[in-house]
């Protein structure tokens, strides 16, 4: 079935780096979606990509629909502590309108 | 406005033991859903719901059972807990099924089967 892996696992850098992760999978995506949770709450969307080839940020964030559709990237520039969490990536399961997630990307920020 | 409240926070329940789970959304949304999250799997989907008094599979229903009386709770039940069901369990809603827009999560209910 349509599955969504995600790299690097987890991530250590220190505050003021950038960051950088993807999200690929063997089936086509019509949408990808880029989800953060922090530690104690649950998911919560920060960015949606509809277009291959689309580019999109949210402040610090970008993110990249990849142009097979079969990936996506999200950078985040000058880390801070609070950017601290587990990054998802998400999709619509082929021809319905459930998601499926990604494995995570646990990214740690040191002061 | 709470978006999507779930309770108990914590749990501990011994082996064969049943209980419920409880989902509210006070945003009228149609779709709910839940998920269970172990280290290393990500977000998996149990069951979800398209409307009031519909439910339905997901990934990983084994084990669980889930009710939908009421457009705006979702309750997720285990009638013989496990091990295996150790987890955490976040509900989610969505205006429509068009999950383009993303879904609106719980804070989670953290699960421990002894």
């Amino acid at each position: 079935g349509q599955q969504l892996n995600q790299s690097p696992q987890s991530m250590f850098i220190q505050e003021g780096e950038d960051v950088s992760m993807n999200c690929t999978s063997s089936s086509i995506f019509n949408t990808w979606l880029w989800y953060k949770q922090d530690p104690g709450e649950g998911p919560v969307l920060l960015i949606a990509l509809y277009k291959a080839g689309e580019l999109t940020s949210n402040g610090r964030l970008t993110a990249q629909f990849g142009i097979t559709r079969k990936d996506s990237f999200l950078n985040i520039s000058a880390s801070i502590p609070s950017d601290v969490g587990i990054y998802f990536c998400a999709g619509p399961l082929y021809n319905t309108d459930k998601l499926i997630f990604g494995t995570g990307t646990r990214l740690h920020v040191f002061p | 406005n709470a978006g999507v409240t779930q309770t108990p926070k914590f749990r501990v329940l011994k082996t064969g033991q049943s209980m419920t789970l409880l989902c509210a959304q006070d945003m009228n949304h149609e779709y709910m859903y839940w998920y269970r999250q172990d280290p290393g799997m990500g977000l998996r989907l149990i069951h979800y719901s398209v409307g009031e008094g519909t439910t339905a599979k997901g990934e990983v229903p084994d084990g669980y059972n889930v009710s939908r009386l009421k457009k705006q709770n979702f309750l997720l039940g285990l009638e013989s807990a496990a091990p295996s069901q150790t987890s955490v369990y976040f509900c989610a809603s969505s205006p429509t099924g068009l999950s383009n827009y993303g879904y609106t999560f719980g804070s989670g209910t953290r699960l421990t089967v002894v």
